[in-house]
């Protein structure tokens, strides 16, 4: 089974901080890697993506590093705020297949 | 804007109930997806659909069956509902369209719980 291993499970970051949350993949045919942020009693929500032909995507304050030849990549959450306290779920994907393979989620808190 | 609605956000069942969640996308997309999620398991693929009348697995379809007779809507059926079934189940849909379509839209979940 294809897996994408996520951590930290949870996460606790001063507001201000760097939250960094990572993944690892082991199918090399993964060529799409989003992150989900799931706030709590809604369903998840795209924030960011990467396809494996750039090293980093930032958008604001979110930042994506993609790692290939480690088979891994990262989200970084810079100056960190209490909104942004929510679980984030890594993924990947082969653009041909359109199925998304999850990691298991970092519950992230952001202390006021 | 995207919408994806789930029939009930709370449901309570008896153990051996069979029981049906109502998944609606307002998008036109070609596939719809049926997870569960559980604390530390993440998101778990049960069904996934890329048309209508059309089904594939996912990674945990036992105990589970799916409907798709229209294009905006896809049923998941716990035939025999199990408290192991107690879970959060989340639809979500996407376009068939090649560099858009893995974004995924999520509805905002039934918590179904099974006594």
């Amino acid at each position: 089974q294809q897996q994408v291993k996520q951590s930290p499970q949870s996460l606790i970051v001063q507001k201000g901080g760097i939250s960094i949350i990572n993944c690892a993949y082991e199918n090399t045919a993964f060529d799409y890697f989003p992150w989900y942020q799931q706030f709590p009693g809604k369903g998840p929500a795209l924030l960011i993506a990467i396809r494996p032909d750039v090293s980093e995507k930032k958008e604001g304050r979110f930042t994506i590093s993609f790692n290939k030849s480690a088979k891994q990549f990262s989200l970084h959450i810079m100056d960190s705020q209490p909104g942004d306290s929510a679980t984030y779920f890594c993924a990947a994907a082969n653009t041909g297949f359109q199925k998304l393979v999850f990691g298991t989620g970092t519950r992230l808190l952001v202390s006021p | 804007d995207v919408k994806v609605t789930q029939s009930s956000r709370y449901l309570v069942k008896r153990t051996g109930e069979k029981v049906f969640l109502e998944c609606v996308q307002d998008m036109d997309h070609e596939n719809m997806f049926w997870y569960r999620q559980d604390p530390g398991l993440g998101l778990r693929l049960i069904y996934f659909s890329y048309d209508v009348k059309m089904k594939e697995k996912g990674d945990i379809p036992e105990g589970y069956s799916v409907s798709r007779e229209k294009k905006e809507r896809f049923s998941l059926i716990l035939e025999s509902a199990s408290t192991n079934q107690t879970s959060m189940y989340l639809c979500a849909s996407s376009t068939s369209h090649r560099g858009v379509g893995e974004t995924q839209y999520f509805g905002p979940g039934t918590r179904l719980l099974v006594l």
